[in-house]
């Protein structure tokens, strides 16, 4: 299996633009979550999905940020607008509820940086 | 809420000696605990994943204990080589949803 993928790797992109990240998770896993990562406050879990539905949005900063799941193997997560403070590294992971270990597997990751 | 603190926050060893993380967390009612590895610029890397039953796990130099009534896990690298230079991160898990609870890293440099 090829992994988790994530697209673009890197975005820059100005204030006030949307920015749009994807995910395609491994084949077969029903869980995916988005995480993001700053220097300040580490890896923080902004949204995961079980089955396509989203289970927990509390960390999803404030309303410019939007995520969704339209079938098994896709993902987006949306910035509209971006802000300079939304500069990260933000990473996608999934895993398979039946697995006992329940282990997260990451994507690469998308550097973002707004100017 | 679950925290989970690592320490010391940095590391710098010379080639060949043993490597020890220290990780806490503060929840006890954990479903397992993981550590894993990050390279600079780079995504996570899994190492070791150690279930709630389990008092321990082990992959080549690797070992991590976990003592879930004190709150501790620890990851042990034998025989430290320039390569294991990277941040490590204690991550637990205490949602059966998968909810993850991570530490801030502890950032090893090992010298030639």
């Amino acid at each position: 299996d090829a992994g988790v993928i994530q697209s673009p790797r890197h975005e820059v992109t100005e204030m006030g633009q949307e920015v749009t990240l994807r995910c395609k998770p491994i084949s077969g896993h029903n869980s995916l979550f988005w995480y993001r990562q700053t220097m300040m406050r580490g890896l923080e879990l902004l949204i995961y999905f079980n089955n396509n539905v989203p289970i927990d949005d509390s960390g999803m900063p404030e309303d410019r940020f939007s995520a969704k799941m339209p079938n098994a193997s896709f993902s987006t997560l949306k910035i509209q607008p971006s802000e300079p403070r939304d500069s990260a590294v933000y990473f996608c992971a999934s895993s398979l509820l039946s697995d006992p270990t329940y282990e997260q597997y990451f994507g690469p990751g998308t550097r973002l940086t707004v100017t | 809420k679950q925290e989970v603190t690592q320490i010391p926050a940095a590391l710098s060893v010379p080639e060949g000696e043993n490597l020890v993380l220290n990780c806490s967390f503060t929840d006890s009612a954990i479903y397992n605990l993981q550590w894993f590895r990050q390279d600079p610029g780079k995504g996570l890397t899994s190492l070791l994943l150690i279930q709630s039953s389990q008092r321990e796990q082990t992959s080549g130099r690797l070992n991590a204990s976990l003592d879930k009534s004190s709150g501790r896990s620890t990851l042990y690298i034998a025989a430290s080589q320039p390569g294991d230079s990277a941040t490590y991160l204690c991550v637990s898990r205490t949602d059966s949803w998968g909810k993850l609870q991570f530490g801030a890293g502890t950032q090893v440099v090992v010298t030639p």
